[in-house]
Parts: structure tokens; C-alpha cells; sequence
């Protein structure tokens, strides 16, 4: 079973350049998240799709894109890459229940980004 | 804003003591929490949720959460602690826009 498979794992991208971080799950799964980790600072909410054709802002939204392409991939767009973008990027998708919340979230491995 | 707080940075605890990791939350209504773990430069893993129900909730590796409505508290207890627990843990909470806490990094001494 693959869960959440998120491309690519590493990344070195120069000041100003773009590039799309992919992700999909398996899990049939209504809800995925895009999420930044850096030391002290925890995961930090980017964006969510609570459904496929739905996307919202999260905690720090500025500087990304998102895209849920379909109920299996959502996908994070840097535009114009800035050193402070360096980050490790999780992607997670979770069930919504019957009664309107998320369940457990899956996550994926991450990919390591750097911004020169 | 509804969030969760994780008031310690860094616990130390002794291999074979017990282990108290403290999380508050801010929700309007009661929110439906997470604890996670995330061993270096691994992913993340559910150790238990909670989202109604019997407030003392059992997850995995002998792992513990009490809720607490009254204060605001979801901790995590553990009544002996092993080496092998050494790692990052996480509070998380919300209902579809879910938010983490800054995290607790235990270190296990032997």
C-alpha cells in the first residue's frame, strides 16, 4: 500500500525560480493538506482541501499555490522560490467523518526543500 | 484563534519514569485532538485521537491522553518511559482545518 506519496524528496531551487511539489493518496481520502516543518516551530498548516473542487488558507498561505486536481492529488506551487521557503514540506490526507470532522491524518514522507 | 499549545519545548526523563507531556487547545466547541510522534527525520505517526466520549483515551506503545474540558488540557502520559521513546511529539486539533502545536522534543536518559 503506497498511502501518500509525495515528489520529489529533495529539492535546491535558486531565488526566484518555481516549482510544484506533488502529491497523491490511495486511501480515497476527501480531505489533504499541504504542511511546512521547521525546527521549533512545529508543522504549520499551508492550505487544505476539506474536498475535492474545495481548497482553503491555512496558518501561511503567502507565497504558495495549491491545486486539487482531482480526489487523489493536491498539489504545492511555489511561484518565485525565497530563501525563507526552506523548509521540509508534508503532505497528509485524512477521511472525513460522517459527522463532519477530519479522522487520523496519513502523511506522507516529506520533501526537502532549499532555496539558495 | 482555535489552535493547540504545547508548552514545553524539551522534556528529559529518566528510562523507566513516568512521562507527562502537557498540551492545551482553544476551540469554541469540543475539537477533536491528535497526538503524533515523529522519530528524526521520519514522518509523522498517530498515537491516539480523541473526539468524543470516555476522556481517557488509549493509543499505541502504552501511550495515554486525558481530556480535560475544564482545563482546556489533552496530555499525554506514559507510566514508564523506554529509550526507544526519544522523538518529537505533536499536538494536534481541529475539525477539518487541523493545526499543530510547536511540538515537545523527549530525550530519554538512561
Amino acid at each position: 500500500n503506497a498511502g501518500v506519496t509525495q515528489t520529489p524528496k529533495f529539492q535546491v531551487l535558486k531565488t526566484g525560480q518555481s516549482m510544484t511539489l506533488q502529491c497523491a493518496q490511495d486511501m480515497n481520502h476527501n480531505s489533504m493538506y499541504w504542511y511546512q516543518q521547521d525546527p521549533g516551530m512545529g508543522l504549520r498548516l499551508i492550505y487544505y482541501s476539506a474536498s475535492e473542487g474545495t481548497t482553503d488558507k491555512g496558518e501561511v498561505p503567502n507565497g504558495y499555490n495549491v491545486s486539487r486536481l482531482n480526489k487523489r492529488e493536491f498539489s504545492l506551487r511555489l511561484e518565485s522560490a525565497a530563501p525563507s521557503q526552506t523548509s521540509v514540506y508534508f503532505c497528509a490526507s485524512s477521511q472525513t467523518l460522517r459527522t463532519g470532522p477530519t479522522g487520523e491524518l496519513f502523511f506522507g514522507e516529506g520533501s526537502r526543500l532549499t532555496v539558495l | 484563534a482555535q489552535s493547540v499549545t504545547q508548552p514545553d519545548i524539551h522534556i528529559t526523563v529518566s528510562e523507566g519514569a513516568s512521562l507527562e507531556l502537557r498540551c492545551n487547545y482553544s476551540y469554541g466547541a469540543t475539537p477533536y485532538l491528535f497526538w503524533y510522534v515523529q522519530s528524526p527525520g521520519q514522518g509523522l505517526q498517530l498515537l491516539l485521537k480523541y473526539f468524543s466520549g470516555d476522556t481517557l483515551v488509549q493509543g499505541i506503545k502504552g501511550f495515554e491522553a486525558e481530556f480535560k474540558r475544564s482545563q482546556s488540557s489533552f496530555n499525554l502520559r506514559k507510566p514508564s518511559v523506554h529509550w526507544s521513546d526519544a522523538a518529537e511529539y505533536f499536538c494536534a486539533g481541529g475539525y477539518q482545518k487541523v493545526t499543530f502545536g510547536t511540538g515537545t522534543k523527549l530525550q530519554v536518559i538512561p
